[in-house]
C-alpha cells in the first residue's frame, strides 16, 4: 500500500522557519518525482515545489522560491521542505504527493503550519 | 503566469450529468489533469493526461480536453460524488492549479 506521512507542521513566528519531511513507503521512492502543494484554510490548491527522482531538477512556485528548498533522501524515503522567512501568507496545511505522468497520483494526509505571533 | 479558470460552483440533481469546465490559453495543446476533494481529506486524482482514469475510478468520470477548455464529466451523479475538483496542467516548469469548483448534488 502506497504511503505518505507529513510531519513537522507547527506554529511558528513571522520570520521563522522549519522543515517539513514526508516519510514514504509502500513504492519504490527513488522511481518517482515528487511534489510539495499547500492549502490555505478554505483556498484552493497551490503547488509549491518539485524535485525529479534523483534531485537533479528542482522547481518552485514564485511564491516561495528563494524562501524554500525542497530536498530529499533516497536512502531514508523521505522528501523533505525547508521553509523560510515565514509569513502569515504562508500558514497552511502542506501535502507531500507523488509524481506520475505529470500529475501527482497519491497524497499523503498533509501536516499544518501556521504562521502567527 | 499562465491561469486555469473554473468556475466556483456547480450544482447537479442526483442521477443527472455533471459537467465542469476548466479554462486557459490553448489548453487543449497541454495534458490537464483533474483532483477531487472531500471536506477534511487529501486531493485524489481522478482524471489524467486529459481522459484517462486511475485504477479504482468508475467509468461514469470522464474527461476531455480541446481549444481553450477541459472538462470534467460525471455521469449519473451520486451524493457521494459532492466535493471540490480541481483541474491541473503544467507550464514550462511550473504546476497550475485552477481555482477549484465545488460541486453540489441536491
Amino acid at each position: 500500500e502506497v504511503q505518505l506521512v507529513e510531519s513537522g507542521g507547527v506554529l511558528v513566528q513571522p520570520g521563522g522557519s522549519l522543515r517539513l519531511s514526508c516519510a514514504v513507503s509502500g513504492f519504490t521512492f527513488s522511481s518517482y518525482d515528487m511534489h510539495w502543494v499547500r492549502q490555505a484554510p478554505g483556498k484552493g490548491l497551490e503547488w509549491v515545489s518539485y524535485i525529479s527522482t534523483s534531485g537533479s531538477i528542482i522547481y518552485y512556485a514564485d511564491s516561495v522560491r528563494g524562501r524554500f528548498t525542497i530536498s530529499r533522501d533516497n536512502a531514508k524515503n523521505s522528501l523533505y521542505l525547508q521553509l523560510n522567512s515565514l509569513s502569515a501568507e504562508d500558514t497552511a496545511i502542506y501535502f507531500c504527493a507523488r509524481g506520475q505522468a505529470r500529475s501527482a497520483d497519491y497524497w499523503g494526509q498533509g501536516t499544518l503550519v501556521t504562521v502567527s505571533s | 503566469s499562465y491561469e486555469l479558470t473554473q468556475p466556483p460552483s456547480v450544482s447537479v440533481s442526483p442521477g443527472q450529468t455533471a459537467s465542469i469546465t476548466c479554462s486557459g490559453d490553448k489548453l487543449g495543446d497541454r495534458y490537464a489533469y483533474w483532483y477531487q476533494q472531500k471536506p477534511g481529506q487529501s486531493p485524489v486524482l481522478v482524471i489524467y493526461q486529459d481522459n484517462k482514469r486511475p485504477s479504482g475510478i468508475p467509468e461514469r468520470i470522464s474527461g476531455s480536453n480541446s481549444g481553450n477548455t477541459a472538462t470534467l464529466t460525471i455521469s449519473g451523479t451520486q451524493p457521494m460524488d459532492e466535493a471540490d475538483y480541481y483541474c491541473q496542467t503544467w507550464d514550462s516548469s511550473t504546476v497550475v492549479f485552477g481555482g477549484g469548483t465545488k460541486l453540489t448534488v441536491l
